[in-house]
């Protein structure tokens, strides 16, 4: 059972460079999340997903992409990368809605845009 | 505008002693808050949830408090161990969101 996993774990992007960070759980759970999280911030919600075929925008969405076609798989796309997103992104599951379930999180990708 | 403060960025205790964190929210009606434990370079771990009709929740050496009145949140962790140095993060849930809603954390030095 490896929980929440998260590939790349380091990225380096030149500006306007594209790529998908990738997010598999094993858990079976309905609700997936992605975050980022900034040097002295707290994690900032960037999309969620409750199921598969079905996702929706968290606090930070703009310049990122997602999609949900299978339970397991929650894969976040940067199209134009820009300075802005450098940045730690943890990906992160729960059974129920993730106010009142725990919520487990993946080891994170560094991603640094110069 | 929707806030969540933990008190300190820092708080640095003697081994043994009881270390607590505050985590106050403004214009929030949280229906459960969380707490997690994030080691540098890994990702969040969740340690406990406490309901909004729940005062007092327990685990192990760990307490966590919730004063829906004062608006406040407070974590303690009992005969600390230099191994729970680490940050901890308090988040909210509203009633009808789907997510969470994460402080900045506090980052706790236990001294040897």
């Amino acid at each position: 059972n490896a929980g929440v996993t998260q590939t790349p774990k380091f990225r380096i992007l030149k500006i306007g460079q594209s790529m998908t960070l990738q997010c598999t759980q094993d858990m079976n759970h309905n609700y997936m999340y992605w975050y980022r999280q900034d040097p002295g911030m707290g994690l900032k919600l960037i999309y969620y997903s409750v199921g598969a075929g079905i996702t929706d925008k968290g606090e930070v969405p703009n310049g990122y992409n997602v999609s949900r076609s299978t339970t397991e798989d929650f894969p976040l796309r940067l199209e134009l990368a820009a300075p802005s997103q450098t940045s730690v992104y943890f990906c992160a599951s729960s059974y129920g809605t993730g106010g009142r379930n725990e919520q487990f999180f993946g080891p994170g990708t560094r991603l640094t845009v110069l | 505008s929707q806030k969540i403060e933990q008190n300190s960025e820092a708080l640095n205790i003697q081994e043994g002693k009881t270390a607590t964190l505050t985590c106050n929210y403004t214009n929030y009606s949280p229906a459960y808050l969380q707490w997690y434990r994030q080691d540098p370079g890994r990702g969040p771990v969740f340690l406990l949830l406490i309901r909004e009709n729940e005062k007092e929740k327990r685990k192990e050496r760990l307490k966590v408090t919730f004063d829906t009145t004062l608006k406040q949140s407070l974590f303690h962790i009992t005969a600390s161990q230099p191994a729970d140095s680490a940050t901890y993060l308090c988040a909210l849930h509203r009633t009808g969101a789907n997510n969470l809603f994460f402080g900045t954390g506090t980052r706790l030095t236990v001294i040897p």
